[in-house]
């Protein structure tokens, strides 16, 4: 049970590029979410998917936009890469958002802007 | 600001000895609060959870103290291990799919 996958794992890209970053769950699971992680600033929500078909902005959704494939899948683009976009980035999913279950993450995906 | 923070970014321990992390939450309406651990190169790992309803949760070797009265979470770690050192997080449910994280204690454990 892989649980939740990211690819790639480490990118580079220079600013102006764009990218996708891949994220799918194998928990069937409802809810899924974007966040970075930069030092000092602990986890930072950019943009969730209460339910497949749904997405909503987070704290920091600004230079990002997401798509909900189908309900394992969540991907983030990065339209015009920044460097201030350089941090790394966790897809979580969760059974059911809104409620009290645990949010579970994948192990990330480190993205620098050159 | 951050609603969720833990006391000490640093934490180090014994190895056997047991580790007490500390969090304080703003938000008294919270009702859910979670504890990851993250180890060098991963992403967070869920260890323990508890609800607003209860002021105690026990796990293998780990048992999180909730106190509502001083918004107080801990996450005590018994017999800690050289396998436990990471970044340890306390999270807080904002509602709306929204969690709260602290900026994290990074835990280390001598030998």
């Amino acid at each position: 049970n892989a649980g939740v996958t990211q690819t790639p794992k480490f990118q580079v890209l220079k600013t102006g590029q764009s990218m996708t970053l891949q994220c799918a769950q194998d928990m069937n699971h409802n809810s899924m979410y974007w966040y970075r992680q930069d030092p000092g600033m602990g986890l930072r929500l950019i943009y969730y998917s209460a339910s497949e078909g749904t997405t909503d902005k987070g704290e920091v959704p600004n230079g990002y936009n997401v798509s909900r494939l189908n309900k394992r899948e969540f991907s983030l683009r990065l339209e015009s890469a920044a460097p201030s976009q350089t941090s790394v980035y966790f897809c979580a999913s969760s059974r059911q958002g809104g409620s009290n279950q645990p949010q579970h993450f994948g192990d990330g995906t480190r993205l620098s802007i050159l | 600001g951050e609603s969720v923070g833990l006391h000490l970014p640093t934490l180090s321990v014994q190895e056997g000895d047991n580790s007490i992390i500390n969090c304080a939450y703003s938000n008294s309406a919270s009702d859910y609060f979670i504890w990851y651990k993250q180890e060098s190169g991963k992403g967070p790992q869920f260890i323990i959870d508890i609800r607003s309803n209860m002021d105690k949760r026990q796990g293998q070797r780990v048992t999180v103290l909730l106190n509502k009265t001083v918004k107080h979470l801990s996450l005590q770690i018994a017999a800690t291990q050289p396998g436990d050192s990471a970044v340890y997080f306390c999270a807080e449910n904002l509602g709306d799919y929204k969690l709260s994280f602290g900026a994290g204690t990074t835990v280390t454990v001598r030998a």
